[in-house]
This record gives structure tokens, C-alpha cells and sequence, in this order.
């Protein structure tokens, strides 16, 4: 009974490539987030999209596009990817926005 | 700007004790505030929402207080257990900026047996 789920858990790749990371919510929310946690533990939100559409796009390099193509997906694409993107990145949802935050249980990525 | 302080930024203490966790912020004009947790690894689990309306939320040996206008809130965690180990975040919720959640960087508890 997954919430937030979150595909992969671990991804390993090496500079230059391009990767998807998956996001699906089964709780009927309306607004869906990415969130970057750093090796520092300090978690900085990406992207937040209610029914589908963009709300918030905090400063993050072109290279990343996430794309929601119903309310319970929220994908994040990433290309060209470099060494500073390594991180965890956490799915969340919400009923709406100003609503308690639910998280996946994140991806961690390490580019090589 | 909003920032979000988390103090301390580790905790350990013996089994049994009561202990309170601090959060504060450097702009009043939130939605709400939301206390999380985090395990080793793991993804973040909700605790507790206060909304800026209210005062504290309570949950099991859980408190949280909230005081909007000096821009501080509290976690306090009754009879501590070694399960209760983990990395403790605030975060607070911007009306004003599309619904933007803005995160401390957390403290970390351990809880010896």
C-alpha cells in the first residue's frame, strides 16, 4: 500500500548520460513536488506541479524537466548529467498546495 | 528571505529522558509548519502540521508548539526510546510564493539504551 513510490532507488551512471526518474502517488492528490537532499542532509525544493501544470520552478538548470502526465505521475528527467547532481531526490505530494507533505522514499544518484 | 535554523544540530541522550527539539524561522508570514522525520536512508515520515492559527499538535508522546509571531517552534518528545533515533526536520509552508516548503537542516537525535 505505497504512497509515494519511487523507481529507481539507486541509480549509478557516468557523466554525459541522460536518466528518468519515476514518481507515482496513489493517494489522489493534487500536487506533486521534487525535492534535491545534498550531502550535506539539506533538502531544497525543485519542482512542484498541481494537476499537471508547473507552479514552481526554483532556479534549476535547464538540464532537468520534470513531466507530469496525469496527477498521480510526476517524472523528473535529467540530461547531461554531471558529477554535481549527485544526490537523493525525493518525490512528495500533497492534497494541495499548503496541504501536509507526504515523501517517497527517494532515489539516490551517483554520476561517475 | 525565509530561513529556517535547526538547533541543536545533534542530540544524544539516555533512554527515558524528555527532550525539545528547535526550530525557528526568520519570516512570520507562513502557511503552516510541518515536523518530519527521517531515518538512515529512508524517506521523510510527517509528524506533526501546525497551521499559523494554532498553537500545538499533539501526537502520541509528541508536542509541537508553535509561536508565529517571534518565529520560533518546538518538538518536544516525552520518555524518549531508542527507536526514536533519527534526523528531526522543520519546515515551513510560503503562501506567497506558490506553496514553496522551505527545510532546517535537521537534528540529529540518538536515544542510547
Amino acid at each position: 500500500d505505497t504512497a509515494v513510490s519511487q523507481t529507481p532507488k539507486y541509480l549509478v551512471t557516468q557523466m554525459g548520460n541522460d536518466k528518468s526518474i519515476k514518481c507515482e502517488q496513489n493517494l489522489g492528490h493534487d500536487t506533486m513536488y521534487w525535492y534535491k537532499q545534498d550531502s550535506k542532509k539539506f533538502l531544497k525544493i525543485m519542482f512542484s506541479y498541481n494537476n499537471k501544470e508547473l507552479i514552481i520552478n526554483e532556479t534549476v538548470p535547464n538540464r532537468f524537466s520534470p513531466k507530469s502526465p496525469d496527477k498521480a505521475h510526476l517524472n523528473l528527467h535529467i540530461n547531461s548529467l554531471e558529477l554535481g547532481d549527485s544526490a537523493v531526490y525525493f518525490c512528495a505530494s500533497s492534497h494541495r498546495t499548503g496541504h501536509e507533505q507526504y515523501f517517497g522514499p527517494g532515489t539516490r544518484l551517483t554520476v561517475t | 528571505k525565509q530561513e529556517v535554523t535547526q538547533i541543536p544540530a545533534a542530540l544524544s541522550v539516555p533512554e527515558g529522558e524528555n527532550l525539545v527539539l528547535n526550530c525557528s524561522f526568520t519570516d512570520s508570514a507562513i502557511y503552516n509548519l510541518q515536523w518530519f522525520r527521517q531515518d538512515p536512508g529512508k524517506g521523510l515520515t510527517s509528524l506533526l502540521l501546525i497551521q499559523s492559527s494554532q498553537r500545538e499538535q499533539t501526537s502520541g508522546r509528541l508536542n509541537a508548539s508553535l509561536d508565529k509571531s517571534s518565529g520560533r517552534s518546538t518538538l518536544y518528545i516525552a520518555a524518549s526510546q531508542p527507536g526514536d533515533s533519527a534526523t528531526y526536520l522543520c519546515a515551513v509552508y510560503l503562501v506567497d510564493q506558490g506553496g514553496k516548503l522551505i527545510f532546517g537542516q535537521g537534528t540529529e537525535l540518538s536515544v542510547k539504551p
